[in-house]
C-alpha cells in the first residue's frame, strides 16, 4: 500500500483568510514532504521532516507554515497568501532520508489552491 | 548549479511503438534515479527506479543508467495512449540526502 493522502483537494481563499492543507500516510514512513508545483513546471521541494522534526526548509515565505503532529501527519498552514501563490500543493513521504540508501518518494493526489 | 535536463517534447509516438524518454544530469556524484508519470491536472506517480548502471525492467517500462555518460532513459514498450502524459526525470544527488533534483519533464503522445 503505497497511499498518500490529502486534505482537501481544492481550495479557494482570500489573501486575508487563513487555511490548512492536511496529508497523512499509513506506510510507517519516517519523512515526509512538503512540494509545490506550478502549471507545465516540475514539483519544487519547500519542506522536509523526519522524524517528525523540522529537517529541510527551502527558504519557503513565513506566510507558510509547515507542522508535523506525529509521524503518520503532516500539515501546512497558510496565512496572508498572495494570488502567485495558487499552485497544486504535493504531499509525499518516503520511508526515510535516503542516506545511502534508495528511498523513494511516493506523492499524494496534491491540492489544487487558488488565492484570490 | 546542479542540472537534470529532459526535452520537453511533445514526444509523439504511433501505439504499439516504444517510446523512449531521455534525461540527462550535471552532478557526476548522483546516486539515484527516478522517473515520475503526471497526468495533466494530476500528481506524480512513481514509475521506476534506479541506482546501478545497466538496464532495469518492470513489465513494459525498462529504465536504464549510464553513469559514465550522466544519462538515464525510459523506454516505454507497445505504447499505449493510456501513456500519453509528462514524465519527469528526478536524481538524488551529492548535497542533501533528501532533495531530489527533477528535470522539467517530457510530454508523452501515443497516438492511435
Amino acid at each position: 500500500d503505497t497511499e498518500v493522502t490529502q486534505t482537501p483537494k481544492h481550495l479557494v481563499m482570500g489573501m486575508t483568510n487563513k487555511k490548512s492543507l492536511k496529508c497523512e500516510q499509513h506506510m510507517g514512513h519516517r519523512a515526509m514532504y512538503w512540494y509545490k508545483q506550478k502549471a507545465k513546471k516540475p514539483p519544487e521541494l519547500m519542506f522536509v521532516y523526519s522524524y517528525e522534526k523540522l529537517s529541510i526548509n527551502e527558504s519557503v515565505p513565513s506566510r507558510f507554515s509547515p507542522e508535523c503532529p506525529n509521524s503518520s501527519l503532516l500539515n501546512l498552514h497558510l496565512h496572508a497568501l498572495q494570488p502567485e501563490d495558487s499552485a497544486l500543493y504535493l504531499c509525499a513521504s518516503s520511508q526515510d532520508l535516503g542516506r545511502g540508501q534508495i528511498y523513494e518518494q511516493y506523492f499524494g493526489p496534491g491540492t489544487r489552491l487558488t488565492v484570490t | 548549479q546542479k542540472e537534470v535536463e529532459q526535452n520537453s517534447g511533445p514526444l509523439s509516438v504511433p501505439e504499439g511503438a516504444i517510446a523512449s524518454l531521455n534525461c540527462t544530469y550535471s552532478d557526476r556524484g548522483s546516486q539515484s534515479f527516478f522517473w515520475y508519470r503526471q497526468y495533466s491536472g494530476k500528481s506524480p506517480e512513481l514509475i521506476m527506479f534506479i541506482y546501478s548502471n545497466g538496464d532495469k525492467e518492470d513489465g513494459r517500462f525498462t529504465a536504464q543508467l549510464n553513469k559514465a555518460s550522466q544519462y538515464v532513459s525510459l523506454l516505454i514498450r507497445d505504447s499505449q495512449p493510456s501513456d500519453s502524459a509528462t514524465y519527469l526525470c528526478a536524481v538524488r544527488g551529492t548535497g542533501t540526502a533528501s532533495k531530489l533534483t527533477f528535470g522539467t519533464g517530457t510530454r508523452l503522445q501515443v497516438t492511435l
